[in-house]
Parts: structure tokens; sequence; C-alpha cells
């Protein structure tokens, strides 16, 4: 089972349009980040939200940490082609140094 | 400043062959881990190091898996023998706290590796 669930795993979409990835997860944690990955790269650091409740922007990408610390997400404004890539939510639960990675959303905005 | 680099950035093997990937982590970074990341999934963390002492290798296999990281900089990750299975991408990161107190992980390209 995996601790951090991301929804949708597939997402695709026309340039311009804006959307939503969630994160989810039954544990609390201290802090969380999420990552973009491209083709043949390894995951790159977007934003690390650390409080309840916290909002982080991004130019066009909202980050948003649950109240309880369980949860996020990221909402993308006008989506672009160079936003294409797999984005990873990562938790650091509380005392530990160890990142749990969720499964990965893969984002297609076509031209 | 130059970043994580891993090398092979490819590797195709034949069932039981043994492996080996290097990385090289970012200057000043202490900690080290290795991660593999299957087809579809986030990574999963296989072995950390702060300096030379390996402080987590829970998550790794050790009947077929083995790492090193003699001097406290560069790091080996081996596999012997590879089965089918292991076919992913081994990725490698390190961290150094910053100012804040961070410890921000900076990922290295990773290594293909596919087993036949």
């Amino acid at each position: 089972t995996q601790l951090l669930e991301q929804s949708p795993q597939f997402l695709s979409i026309q340039e311009g349009e804006n959307l939503t990835v969630y994160c989810n997860s039954s544990s609390v944690f201290s802090s969380l980040q999420w990552y973009r990955q491209e083709p043949g790269e390894g995951p790159v650091l977007l934003v690390t939200v650390v409080t309840g409740g916290e909002v982080k922007k991004l130019k066009r990408l909202t980050f948003q940490f649950g109240d309880a610390r369980k949860d996020s997400s990221l909402h993308i404004t006008a989506a672009q082609p160079g936003d294409t890539g797999l984005y990873l939510c990562a938790g650091l639960m509380d005392s530990s140094y160890k990142l749990i990675f969720g499964s990965g959303t893969r984002l297609l905005v076509r031209p | 400043e130059a970043g994580v680099v891993q090398s092979p950035r490819y590797k195709i093997i034949e069932k039981k062959q043994p492996v080996a990937f290097w990385c090289n982590p970012i200057s000043g970074h202490n900690t080290l881990y290795w991660y593999l990341q299957n087809l579809g999934q986030g990574p999963e963390l296989l072995i950390r190091y702060e300096n030379e002492e390996a402080v987590d290798d829970s998550q790794l296999p050790k009947d077929r898996f083995s790492a090193e990281r003699l001097k406290g900089v560069d790091s080996t990750l081996k596999i012997q023998p590879a089965e089918l299975g292991d076919s992913a991408v081994y990725l490698c990161a390190s961290s150094g706290a910053d100012r804040l107190g961070h410890n921000e992980q900076f990922f290295g390209p990773g290594t293909r590796l596919t087993v036949l």
C-alpha cells in the first residue's frame, strides 16, 4: 500500500488549461515536497511546505499543504508544454530524515 | 557548481551478471542516498550514508545488493547477481545543510538498468 497516493496518475490537457494534482495520505507529515522529473533526469525540487494550511506560489504553480498536514495539492494555471513531466510529492515524517515519495502524476500538455 | 554525477547512464546486462553504478555527490555534501525507481513509480530509498557510514540500509536487499562510500565522497552500488526484476532506474542524491539548516536533496540523472 502506497503511503502517499497521488491523483490523477495521468493527465493530458491542452495548452492554456488549468489543472490540479492531489497528494493524499492518512499519515501526518512534518513537511511535504513537490518535485518535477523529466525523462532521463532525476527529480528536481519545486517547493517545500511545512505549516498546515500553507500556500506557496511559484509563477503559475500554487502549492497548498492541508491543515492537518496529511495532504497537499498542486494547481497549475494556464499550463504550457514546458510543464510536461512527472510530478512527485514526497513527505517527511516527524523525527525522520526519510522522504516517502508518492507514485507520481504524469502530465502532458499538448500545444 | 556541478550537480550529482552518475555513471553509466544506461546499462544492459543479462540476468545473473554483476553490475555496478557510480555516484559523485555535490562537493561538500555529507549525506548520500541511493534510490530505486521503478517505471511509473516514485523513488524508494535503498541506503543512506552520512559521510562514510551507512546509517540506514534497512531497505537494501543484502543478499544481492551492496554499497560502499569508502572515503565519504564517491559511492558505488553493486548488484550481484542481477535478476530480471532489478530492471529500474537507480538514482543517487546528496544533501548538505544550507544556511537555514534545510537538507534539500539533489538528485543525479540516474542509471537506467535493463536486465535481459
